[in-house]
This record gives C-alpha cells, sequence and structure tokens, in this order.
C-alpha cells in the first residue's frame, strides 16, 4: 500500500530555534498534503494543506509565517516551525491523498524546551 | 459546536465484551464517513470506512445514520489489541480534508 515516510519522528529543540519536518511520499504522488497537529489527549486539528506548486491554504487561527509549509515537489512536502517557542511541543503528523483514500505518516514528536 | 462530536471516554471494558461507540456531526453537507484507529504516540490507521447501508469487516460494525447525521461503530468479543483510540472522521462534498473527532479511549481489561 501507500506510504508516507515522516521525519523525524521526534526532536527537542531550543526555544526560538526552527525545525523542519519532511514527509515523503514514497510510492504515488502526493499533489495534495495535509498537516494536522495533535496535543495531548486532544484529536488532530488540520493546520494546512499544501498543494504540489502551489501555496498552501492555512486553517483559521494557524500562522502562516510561524508554520511555513513546501511542497516543491509531487513526492515531498515540508512543514517548518520557524521561532519555536514552548507552546509549539506537540505531535505533527501529514497525510497525504492517495489513489486508495489519505496515508498517514508517522508523526514528529517536537518538544521545544 | 464542534463538527465533529464523540465521548471521549474512556471505556474500560473487559476482554470478552461488546463495545458501542457514538459519533454526531454537525455538517450535513459531509459525504464520506470513517472510523480510525490511533494508537498511543502512533499515526491514526484506517479502520473502515462507513456507509448508510451499515458494514461489517469481522468483529467490527459500523453505522451511518444520515437523517439523524449519526455514526456508530460496535466491536463484538473484544480483545486486548482493540485497546486504542478511536476517532470519528468524515469529508464534506468536495473538500478532501479529514475533520476528526476528539476520539474515543478504549481499554479493555484482561
Amino acid at each position: 500500500g501507500a506510504v508516507v515516510s515522516q521525519h523525524p519522528s521526534w526532536v527537542i529543540c531550543k526555544s526560538g530555534t526552527s525545525v523542519k519536518i519532511e514527509c515523503r511520499s514514497l510510492d504515488f504522488q502526493a499533489t495534495t498534503m495535509f498537516w494536522y497537529r495533535q496535543f495531548p489527549k486532544q484529536s488532530l486539528m488540520l493546520m494546512a494543506t499544501s498543494n504540489e506548486g502551489s501555496k498552501a491554504t492555512y486553517e483559521q487561527g494557524v500562522e502562516k509565517d510561524k508554520f511555513l509549509i513546501n511542497h516543491a515537489s509531487l513526492t515531498l512536502s515540508t512543514l517548518t516551525v520557524t521561532s519555536a517557542h514552548p507552546e509549539d511541543s506537540s505531535f505533527y503528523i501529514c497525510s497525504g491523498r492517495d489513489f486508495d483514500g489519505y496515508t498517514f505518516g508517522s508523526g514528529t514528536r517536537l518538544t521545544v524546551v | 459546536r464542534k463538527e465533529v462530536e464523540q465521548d471521549p471516554g474512556p471505556f474500560n471494558v473487559p476482554e470478552g465484551a461488546t463495545v458501542a461507540f457514538n459519533c454526531t456531526y454537525s455538517n450535513s453537507a459531509s459525504q464520506s464517513f470513517f472510523w480510525y484507529r490511533q494508537d498511543c504516540r502512533k499515526e491514526p490507521k484506517l479502520l473502515m470506512s462507513v456507509y448508510s447501508s451499515g458494514n461489517e469487516d469481522g468483529r467490527f460494525t459500523a453505522q451511518l445514520n444520515r437523517a439523524s447525521q449519526y455514526i456508530s461503530l460496535l466491536i463484538r468479543d473484544s480483545k486486548l489489541s482493540d485497546s486504542a483510540t478511536y476517532l470519528c472522521v468524515v469529508t464534506s462534498r468536495g473538500a478532501q480534508k479529514l475533520v476528526f473527532g476528539q476520539g474515543t479511549r478504549l481499554t479493555i481489561n484482561p
């Protein structure tokens, strides 16, 4: 089946630094990639939808200048958390739209100290 | 009001029991419906799609009532491995994005 490879699986960074998370679709072309965030004991909240070759569409309340999304190719989408703060600590997960439905990456646990 | 609402639980049931989860959605234009399961600190995985006619996959049965905007999941003869958080998910007509409920946590006890 379809696979989305997400890296890193976990990262600890200092407050004020930036972190890049990558999602690669390994055996399909993900023209659309969804980025979610999940806080402890809460559900997945959609942050933004990225389409290959165009600007991402952000959900209400998500700062586009803080969460930079790049989807330059059909197999790679990246999310950069800029100037991270402790409140950005969360589980970030991507999902690619494939021929059969939706395939999720394995998630990135970000801790900002 | 949340677009997709579930009882967060937790549900603690003995092995072999039957357990039922309910979910309601607010957008009448919702088109596709799913149940996902999520293990702790893992990505969600599709359990089954839900159709108006109802569908069954082994011990799992899902039902959709469009008039009431209500979705259910029934697990029979529960196993220890069924312990997880169960997420009710919908998409809207024409929209590709998935909208998740807050999830219902289930623990099966030996």
